[in-house]
């Protein structure tokens, strides 16, 4: 089965730094990836997706990932943060059924 | 359609009840996924429902755990005699699409249905 690892546990920022969020994942097949944001006392919301074609995807709010297959990976970026974008951050994997990382929590200092 | 609703928000339960969680998805959605959150964790799937078939059940966290979906529509998450470590956030999720490669497999989420056991 598949898994999600999420390195960074908390990143806390200052406003308009850059901001980047590791996601690997363990699964030898065609998967689908997420990442997900779950912003404080909400529940959670799409981010952004991949599902075949240009590796570099972008989202809402400025977002974007890339996947880069050879490296398992899909990590997450935003050049410049804002005060709002704090908030838990989760890489999900499907490849049949979904599976998250552990989350990273973003702290962004105004 | 107003999204994928779940009932009770939160309840609070003793150790040794059982506790029924029921999940109503969005009508057109054929997926619906129940997973469980605890502080600090990112959601822990636990199992899936394609229409009222479940095609995976071998990640509900003990036997005291059973999931149905009997029309294909809403679904009930039960957990028998409860204790202190189930407490947690159960959260639904339904989607639309059948395969992997489905631009259709996009989750939306519950609000979540919290429990307390005391």
């Amino acid at each position: 089965a598949q898994s999600v690892s999420q390195h960074n546990h908390h990143v806390i920022l200052s406003e308009a730094a850059s901001l980047e969020l590791g996601c690997n994942y363990s699964y030898g097949g065609t998967v689908n990836l997420f990442w997900y944001v779950q912003y404080p006392g909400q529940h959670l919301q799409l981010l952004l997706k991949y599902f075949s074609g240009d590796p570099l995807v972008k989202g809402i709010k400025g977002f974007e990932a890339e996947f880069i297959k050879s490296k398992f990976s899909f990590n997450l970026r935003k050049p410049s943060v804002q005060w709002s974008d704090t908030a838990e951050y989760f890489c999900a994997v499907n490849a049949g059924d979904m599976r998250f990382g552990a989350g990273t929590r973003l702290t962004v200092k105004p | 359609d107003t999204g994928v609703s779940q009932d009770p928000r939160h309840k609070i339960t003793k150790r040794g009840q059982n506790v029924t969680f029921r999940c109503d998805p969005i009508s057109e959605h054929n997926r619906l996924y129940w997973y469980r959150q605890t502080l600090g964790q990112g959601p822990e799937f636990l199992t899936y429902f394609q229409n009222e078939a479940q095609l995976e059940k071998s990640r509900l966290l003990s036997d005291r755990f059973s999931a149905e979906r009997p029309k294909g529509s809403f679904s009930t998450l039960e957990i028998q005699r409860t204790e202190q470590g189930d407490s947690a956030m159960y959260l639904c999720a339904s989607s639309s699409g059948t395969g992997v490669i489905s631009g259709a497999n996009v989750l939306t989420f519950g609000a979540g249905s919290r429990l307390t056991v005391l």
